[in-house]
């Protein structure tokens, strides 16, 4: 059962291009989250999707940032115009549908997007 | 707000001991879970070890376990008869069960010495 899938694992972008993350969540799971880490820090939550849905963008930043889960093919973070600031590791989570909180977001290998 | 603490921003521990990293969290929320991942220097996060807030027994996995201390709002993580390749940044992090975000800490990087 092959992990929580993402690519590419690494991604450089000069500022102004767009960059495109995309994640495959595990087998069975329904659930797919993304978060940002940044250099020496823990991860921040960005968003939380289901199929053909966003049900929580609570973290992403209101401009150039989008996210989507298609009901086909993988969920795609997409960050348009990038800058500097948005050098960072990218994560990819899913967990099994439910809701009784005992799910365990389980990531990806993540993407480290670097912005020249 | 919830918040997760890791005081603890390095450890250096020899090989074969017992370590302890410690978490608090804060949150006014009675339903939530608790967690530990690794991340080694490969950058990938590794589940560890779940606590619900009400499971009444403190979690373990093989040689991990977790100081569950309701009362005390701590969540520490116990790794027995450690290993070179513990050697790794270890994350504290809580999400309430209405929610669907993690918090995490900003991690504790534990160095096993040979």
């Amino acid at each position: 059962n092959a992990g929580v899938m993402q690519n590419p694992r690494h991604l450089v972008r000069r500022r102004g291009q767009e960059a495109r993350l995309r994640c495959s969540p595990m087998k069975g799971h329904s659930h797919v989250y993304w978060y940002r880490q940044l250099p020496e820090e823990g991860l921040k939550f960005m968003v939380y999707l289901q199929k053909e849905n966003i049900i929580d963008e609570s973290g992403m930043p209101k401009e150039r940032f989008s996210a989507e889960f298609p009901k086909e093919g993988p969920s795609i973070l997409r960050i348009q115009q990038v800058v500097r600031g948005d050098s960072a590791a990218y994560f990819c989570a899913s967990s099994p549908p439910g809701n009784t909180g005992r799910e365990t977001q389980y990531f990806g290998p993540g993407t480290r997007l670097l912005v020249l | 707000a919830q918040k997760i603490t890791q005081t603890q921003p390095g450890m250096f521990v020899q090989e074969k001991e017992a370590v302890t990293l410690d978490c608090t969290y804060d949150t006014s929320d009675p339903s939530y879970g608790l967690f530990w991942y690794k991340q080694p220097s490969s950058g990938e996060m590794i589940f560890l070890i779940y606590q619900g807030s009400y499971d009444q027994q403190n979690a373990t996995e093989g040689r991990y376990s977790l100081n569950f201390q309701k009362a005390r709002k701590s969540a520490n993580l116990v790794i027995s008869a450690s290993q070179l390749g513990d050697s790794a940044m270890y994350f504290c992090a809580m999400r309430l069960n209405r929610d669907d975000k993690i918090i995490f800490g900003k991690g504790t990087r534990l160095h096993i010495l040979p």
